[in-house]
């Protein structure tokens, strides 16, 4: 257990509906990052926050957005889904942000239909 | 940009045999961080070791231990006493901790099936 919850495990929704997937880091990290796995993708870097500010932005659609909430709960909200949105998402968090190593939640496995 | 490559999709070995997976990588930056992730089938992102580019010395974790030869750009595990829980799908991960984000860049990953 790497003390890093998602929730849900698991979602199912339709096309063009909107979700919310949430992060609670490890106790004591301040940097939380959103991941995206898919088949044809792989595993690619959505965003960063570091102590409730955004840090870095990467492939991540305007669709998708995020936030980092006081107490350094994390929400992924991603919207107007379509098929191509079913992967997993993780969610990691760390220390700070320079050279900690990042250690993932359990995941969301998001099904789109 | 970095990218990471790892050349072999899939392995198989015998339970108890010594494994070596293969990871280079592709950056101009002098500082940076290697990492092994496992994902078992259960999905979860597990850390298996961590290298930092400024030490020489190899990283080890028990029966897992790296090969970094920092020149060549090369990273690889070596899993000794392989052991059935060590089937999982194995990613080679970089980071620059001096870039504008502390992103992971993962490869392709690897399937690597202990057999009994």
């Amino acid at each position: 257990d790497s003390g890093v919850t998602q929730t849900p495990k698991h979602l199912i929704t339709a096309t063009g509906q909107r979700v919310t997937l949430r992060c609670s880091p490890r106790s004591g990290d301040l940097s939380v990052y959103w991941y995206q796995q898919s088949l044809d993708q792989g595993l690619q870097f959505l965003i960063q926050y570091y102590n409730g500010e955004e840090r870095a932005k990467g492939n991540i659609l305007e669709r998708f957005s995020a936030q980092q909430f006081p107490d350094l709960h994390s929400e992924l909200n991603l919207s107007s889904l379509e098929l191509g949105d079913s992967a997993l998402y993780f969610c990691a968090s760390s220390r700070d942000s320079h050279q900690e190593t990042q250690y993932f939640g359990p995941g969301t496995r998001l099904l789109v239909l | 940009a970095q990218t990471v490559t790892q050349s072999q999709p899939e392995m198989s070995v015998q339970e108890a045999e010594t494994v070596t997976l293969s990871c280079t990588y592709d950056t101009s930056e002098n500082n940076y961080y290697l990492f092994w992730y496992k994902q078992p089938p259960s999905r979860q992102m597990i850390l298996v070791i961590r290298q930092e580019a400024y030490k020489q010395q190899n990283a080890t974790e028990n029966r897992f231990s790296v090969n970094f030869q920092k020149a060549a750009k090369s990273f690889s595990l070596k899993i000794s006493d392989s052991q059935l829980g060590d089937t999982a799908m194995y990613f080679c991960a970089f980071m620059n901790p001096m870039g504008g984000a502390q992103k992971l860049v993962f490869g392709q990953g690897t399937r690597l099936t202990i057999n009994p």
